[in-house]
């Protein structure tokens, strides 16, 4: 079974500053996707960024890259130039891919990390 | 598109009594998910549907948990009878078919209070 750790319960970062939020994952399987979720207060779940295993190139969606390191097991989230606006919890997420048929379309998610952005 | 309806959004009850949440998906969208968060656990997958079928149920915590989906644009969850342990956010997400950057749209959840 897959597992997905995020070490940082709660994290703080000045207005303007860059933050990085750790993930990592445990799984045998060696093609699968990787997703950072935002929960803002509004509970509404966000999807911010997704990589793919078998890319090299790291995702970024404008202010928002990771740092896939596949071999370590590790995806994590850097945040730049913090806004206000991202405050909110942030989830590591984790899903197989599947080839043909149903397949599991499961995410596994991350207990999370609350980010505060102060300004 | 309006994005992923839940009702209600918030849900106050008492222990032993009969709770339903809705969900009404993406149009579209073949698959239907169920998560369920709290503190202790985090988000976990309870039951997704293909096509309106219950493909793995295996994350329901037990038989006091139903659900169903009647047709395609609606999806309940029942709790019969309810528990403090049950207090949660539920959420319902819906996502396309077998296209690999699949997403999971999220709904806004419900936040289940069993007094």
């Amino acid at each position: 079974a897959q597992t997905v750790t995020q070490s940082q319960p709660e994290m703080s970062v000045q207005e303007a500053e860059t933050v990085t939020l750790s993930c990592t994952y445990d799984t045998s399987e060696n093609n699968y996707y990787l997703f950072w979720y935002k929960q803002p207060p509004s509970r509404q779940m966000i999807l911010v960024i997704r990589q793919e295993a078998y890319k090299q190139q790291n995702a970024t969606e404008n202010r928002f890259s990771v740092n896939f390191q596949k071999a370590a097991k590790s995806f994590s989230l850097k945040i730049s130039d913090s806004q206000l606006g991202d405050t909110a919890m942030y989830f590591c997420a984790f899903r197989e891919r599947a080839y043909s048929g149903a397949g599991s379309y499961q995410l596994t998610f991350g207990k999370g990390t609350k980010l505060s952005v102060i300004p | 598109d309006a994005g992923v309806i839940q009702s209600p959004r918030h849900e106050v009850t008492e222990m032993g009594q009969e709770v339903t949440l809705r969900c009404k998906p993406i149009s579209g969208h073949d698959y239907l998910f169920w998560y369920r968060q709290t503190m202790m656990r985090g988000l976990e997958l309870l039951i997704y549907f293909n096509n309106n079928v219950p493909i793995d149920d295996s994350g329901m915590p037990e038989d006091r948990f139903s659900a169903k989906m009647p047709n395609a644009s609606f999806s309940t969850l029942k709790i019969q009878p309810s528990e403090p342990r049950d207090s949660a956010v539920y959420f319902c997400a819906s996502s396309s078919g077998l296209a690999p950057s699949y997403e999971q749209y999220f709904g806004p959840g419900t936040r289940l209070t069993v007094t």
